[in-house]
């Protein structure tokens, strides 16, 4: 089915651990991003990449590096992982020449200990 | 900080009334959009509006939007048991979503 794959869907890390969440996206979309939803707050974004080779910052980048590997893969690294860092993760995409809604997946749930 | 509120945070109706529901914001937006959250999983995109739009349908759905007042609402009419989820505004601005806090809407048999 097309959409939005992430991986993993489940995670615990102990505090400082390394990790990355992978999202992959089969609808030759140009742009990706990466939220973190909270109890209560909604979606934040923390990265956005517009199209392949390009990746800024959102609301809420501390603590946390993208890659985007290829127009189809948007990868979110958590060097040292806080508890602070507990939360749901989503990854979208979204086709270009728009306006047009974003396609999410999902979600990777992270506890950190 | 949240561009997006909406109001109210939780409402609970039965099957066949109507559900309603506000969002404000604070900027400028190129358009509006709602997204639905199952419990447990993702967003799946419902509607949205543009900027020079005040109204919009699709299907039972209804959207308004005042940008003078910097508000929409979200109708949906004849609710079912299906339609239980949380709803949440997202205000698109030069390419990036942020999105409001949502509201919890449980429709009983």
């Amino acid at each position: 089915n097309a959409g939005v794959t992430q991986t993993p869907k489940f995670q615990v890390l102990k505090t400082g651990q390394s990790m990355t969440l992978q999202c992959a996206q089969d609808m030759n979309h140009n742009s990706m991003y990466w939220y973190r939803q909270d109890p209560g707050m909604g979606l934040r974004l923390i990265y956005y990449s517009a199209s392949e080779g390009t990746t800024d910052k959102g609301e809420v980048p501390n603590g946390y590096n993208v890659s985007r590997l290829n127009k189809r893969e948007f990868s979110l690294r958590l060097e040292s992982a806080a508890p602070s860092q507990t939360s749901v993760y989503f990854c979208a995409s979204r086709a270009t020449g728009g306006p047009y809604g974003y396609t999410f997946g999902s979600g990777t749930r992270l506890t950190v200990v | 900080s949240q561009q997006g509120e909406e109001d109210p945070q939780a409402l609970s109706i039965q099957e066949g009334e109507n559900a309603t529901m506000n969002c404000s914001y604070k900027t400028s937006i190129n358009n509006l959009q709602w997204y639905r959250q199952n419990s447990g999983r993702g967003l799946v995109h419902l509607i949205l509006i543009r900027s020079n739009e005040r109204e919009k349908h699709s299907g039972r759905l209804r959207v308004t939007l005042d940008t003078s007042k910097k508000s929409s609402s979200l109708l949906i009419t004849a609710s079912r048991a299906a339609d239980t989820a949380s709803y949440f505004c997202a205000t698109d601005s030069w390419g990036k979503l942020q999105f409001g806090a949502g509201t919890q809407v449980v429709v009983t048999p």
